[in-house]
C-alpha cells in the first residue's frame, strides 16, 4: 500500500522560509505532488517532482530525493495568506494518495 | 477553460435520509473524476474514483456509492446516511495522462 507522512503544524513569521517535509512508501512511484488548501476551500495544486532535483515555481519550491523517498515543499518570503494546510500526495494506480496535511500558520 | 461544479454547496441532512451529491466539468472529455471526503481539521479521504462512463472503482467500503451516468458528471450517493457521513465532500478531476487533479468548491454535508 501507499502512506504519506508529514508535520501536523509549522509556524514561521512573515517574511521566513519554511519547509514542510514529506515521505511516502509506496508500491509503484510516479511522482510526488503538492496542494495547498486554505481554511474552507478547496486543495489547489502547487506542483508536481517526477525525478530528483529542485522545482521552482516563484516563492514556491518542491524537492524530491527518490532514493531517499523523501521531498519537501519550501516556502520563501513568507506571507500571512500563506498560512493553509499543504498536502503532499503519491499516485497510486489512476488516484492520488494524499498525506494527512500540514498546516502552515504564518505570523506577523 | 476547463471548470468544475459542485452542488449544493452546504447540506443539512438527517440520519437516515437519503444523499445525492452533483459533480460536473466543463470544458474536458473523458476525464479521469473522483470523490473525496475531509472530516474536519484531517486529510483527505479517497472514496471513488472513475476513468469512463460506467467505471467506478471504491477505496473505502461503506454506505456510500457513486455513479458515472455522464462522460463529465459524476454523483455521490447514499440511502440511508449516518452522523459519520458528514464532512467536506471533495469531486475532482484529472486529465486521463497527467497527475495534476482539479477540485470542485465540495459540498459541507452535517448529518444531525
Amino acid at each position: 500500500g501507499q502512506s504519506l507522512e508529514q508535520p501536523s503544524e509549522v509556524t514561521a513569521v512573515e517574511g521566513a522560509i519554511v519547509q514542510i517535509n514529506c515521505t511516502y512508501q509506496t508500491s509503484g512511484f510516479y511522482g510526488l505532488s503538492w496542494y495547498q488548501q486554505h481554511d474552507g476551500g478547496a486543495p489547489t495544486f502547487l506542483s508536481y517532482n517526477a525525478l530528483d532535483g529542485l522545482e521552482e515555481t516563484g516563492r514556491f519550491s518542491s524537492f524530491l530525493s527518490r532514493s531517499d523517498s523523501y521531498g519537501y515543499l519550501l516556502l520563501q518570503e513568507l506571507q500571512m495568506k500563506d498560512s493553509a494546510s499543504c498536502f503532499c500526495a503519491v499516485r497510486a494506480g489512476t488516484a492520488l494518495i494524499f498525506g494527512k496535511g500540514t498546516t502552515l500558520s504564518v505570523s506577523s | 477553460s476547463q471548470t468544475i461544479h459542485q452542488w449544493p454547496a452546504t447540506l443539512v441532512q438527517p440520519v437516515g435520509s437519503p444523499l445525492s451529491l452533483e459533480c460536473t466539468v466543463e470544458g474536458t472529455s473523458n476525464p479521469n473524476l473522483y470523490w473525496y471526503r475531509q472530516a474536519a481539521g484531517r486529510g483527505l479521504q479517497l472514496l471513488f474514483y472513475s476513468v469512463g462512463i460506467g467505471q467506478i472503482s471504491s477505496e473505502v467500503p461503506q454506505n456510500l456509492s457513486a455513479s458515472r451516468p455522464q462522460d463529465r458528471q459524476f454523483i455521490l450517493s447514499s440511502k440511508k446516511l449516518l452522523l459519520s457521513d458528514s464532512g467536506f465532500y471533495l469531486c475532482a478531476w484529472s486529465p486521463g495522462d497527467q497527475e495534476t487533479q482539479y477540485f470542485g468548491p465540495g459540498t459541507r454535508l452535517l448529518v444531525l
